[in-house]
């Protein structure tokens, strides 16, 4: 079953304004990562955040991990067109020698010029 | 630099013919390699992964198979392909050992008729 759960599961903004999305997953992790996805493209990672952090930044992204609620949220400011895509977590959970990552269903950023 | 190249970009079949879909990476060495599935509107599956030369693991039983004949190249595979074969493929890379974020390639658009 999918560990990573996003919400919400779409997102219309103006450009110039703020857009969060938030990750709640099920089980301890080493890590969680967030990507972006242009739409009928392969996905580009954004950020990654390890289970000892509380959160990241890298230019107009925030990442923040709660571990004790199980969620993390990214937050993009002074959003533009250009951010228009999906947005998925994933949750990187050892399980013995394999090192898979769990993940969410997405949020669908539309950024209004 | 590391860059991933997926071919084709869409595809379209009948349903009962065969499939091949090839990914390959260069500018590294040994690299875990992954083949997902994503529905319309959907997270990815995972669906196979590799660790090495002819090291193959199957996520999800189904129609399909991957081989890995050499390093850095990771073939996905069908007999005979389903309807419900249909869907946006994606191959991606990690880093042997860290296996921490992944690299993706641009993905295939198969659409089975």
């Amino acid at each position: 079953s999918q560990q990573g759960e996003e919400d919400p599961q779409a997102l219309s903004i103006q450009e110039g304004e703020n857009a969060t999305m938030n990750c709640s997953y099920k089980t301890s992790i080493n890590n969680l990562q967030w990507y972006r996805q242009n739409s009928g493209r392969g996905l580009v990672h954004l950020i990654l955040i390890r289970s000892n952090e509380r959160e990241k930044h890298s230019g107009r992204l925030r990442v923040t991990l709660d571990t004790s609620k199980k969620s993390s949220s990214l937050l993009i400011t002074a959003s533009r067109a250009a951010d228009t895509a999906s947005y998925f977590c994933a949750t990187d959970r050892r399980a013995g020698n394999n090192r898979k990552l769990i993940w969410g269903l997405g949020t669908s950023l539309a950024v209004n010029p | 630099s590391q860059t991933i190249h997926q071919w084709p970009a869409t595809l379209v079949q009948p349903v009962g013919s065969p499939l091949s879909l090839e990914c390959t990476v260069e500018g590294t060495s040994n690299p875990n390699l992954y083949w997902y599935r994503q529905a319309a509107g959907r997270g990815l599956q995972l669906l196979f992964y590799s660790v090495g030369i002819g090291q193959i693991s199957s996520e999800v039983p189904q129609n399909l198979s991957a081989s890995r004949p050499q390093d850095r190249q990771f073939i996905l595979s069908s007999k005979k392909l389903l309807l419900s074969d249909s869907g946006f493929y994606l191959c991606a890379w990690s880093p042997q050992g860290a296996g921490e974020k992944l690299f993706f390639g641009s993905g295939t658009q198969l659409s089975v008729l």
